[in-house]
């Protein structure tokens, strides 16, 4: 079967970095994503990745093993506003998204 | 990047009737739209996927028969949910993808439609 796995929830403070962890086991893969969403909102878009490595955007960063099946999501500079959950997603061989549960992300002052 | 409407954002009914959802691809035009669903406090569950002028796919578990689908032109989507129960209340989300759109077949979300049954 296909699964994401990733935590539940973390906590971090505001100033400091937070790594959410992502492991997967899916029908093929077509690339992974990360969203975020806020309460009672519609997931946004954070970040793709389809080959090795990390990818940086600002105070976010991606990074992605195949191998491995692992991905991390890295948020620097944390701020109150990102307070959220953090979806990870992986696209398999039908281009279909297969979801994890998220992660909650709570940030303390 | 793409923009995805959806219509209402918020709607609350009596059990029994039926509630139509609307998603738009408002400057794309989309070749697969997909509905899902999520209760409070857990991740987004697919309900569907829907190629333009075809039936939808149905994940295992959704009844086609309630939960209506048609994807009759290239930016528009509905949803309707038939005489719909208070378990149906959820937070419904489309989100729209055309193949070949940047690098990568990215899906582009709705804000969500809100769904209360009393």
């Amino acid at each position: 079967g296909q699964n994401i796995d990733q935590p539940t929830e973390m906590t971090a403070t505001e100033g400091a970095i937070v790594q959410i962890n992502c492991t997967y086991q899916t029908s093929g893969f077509n690339g992974l994503f990360w969203y975020q969403q806020h309460a009672g909102e519609a997931p946004t878009f954070l970040s793709y990745n389809v080959l090795d490595g990390l990818e940086e955007k600002g105070r976010f960063s991606s990074f992605l093993s195949r191998s491995k099946g692992y991905s991390y999501l890295l948020l620097k500079e944390l701020q109150m506003k990102d307070s959220a959950s953090y979806l990870c997603a992986v696209m398999d061989s039908n281009y279909q998204l297969i979801w994890g549960a998220g992660t909650k992300l709570i940030i303390k002052p | 990047g793409a923009v995805v409407s959806q219509h209402p954002s918020w709607v609350i009914c009596k059990s029994g009737t039926s509630v139509k959802i609307e998603c738009r691809s408002l400057d794309f035009q989309a070749t697969t739209m997909f509905w899902y669903r999520q209760f409070p406090k857990q991740s987004l569950m697919l309900m569907a996927t829907s190629n333009e002028g075809s039936k939808a796919t149905y994940e295992q578990g959704v009844e086609k028969d309630k939960f209506l689908i048609n994807h009759a032109s290239l930016t528009l989507s509905t949803l309707t949910v038939t005489s719909a129960h208070p378990e149906d209340s959820s937070f419904y989300i489309c989100s729209a993808r055309t193949l070949g759109t940047g690098d990568y077949n990215e899906q582009f979300f709705g804000p969500g439609t809100r769904l209360t049954v009393l």
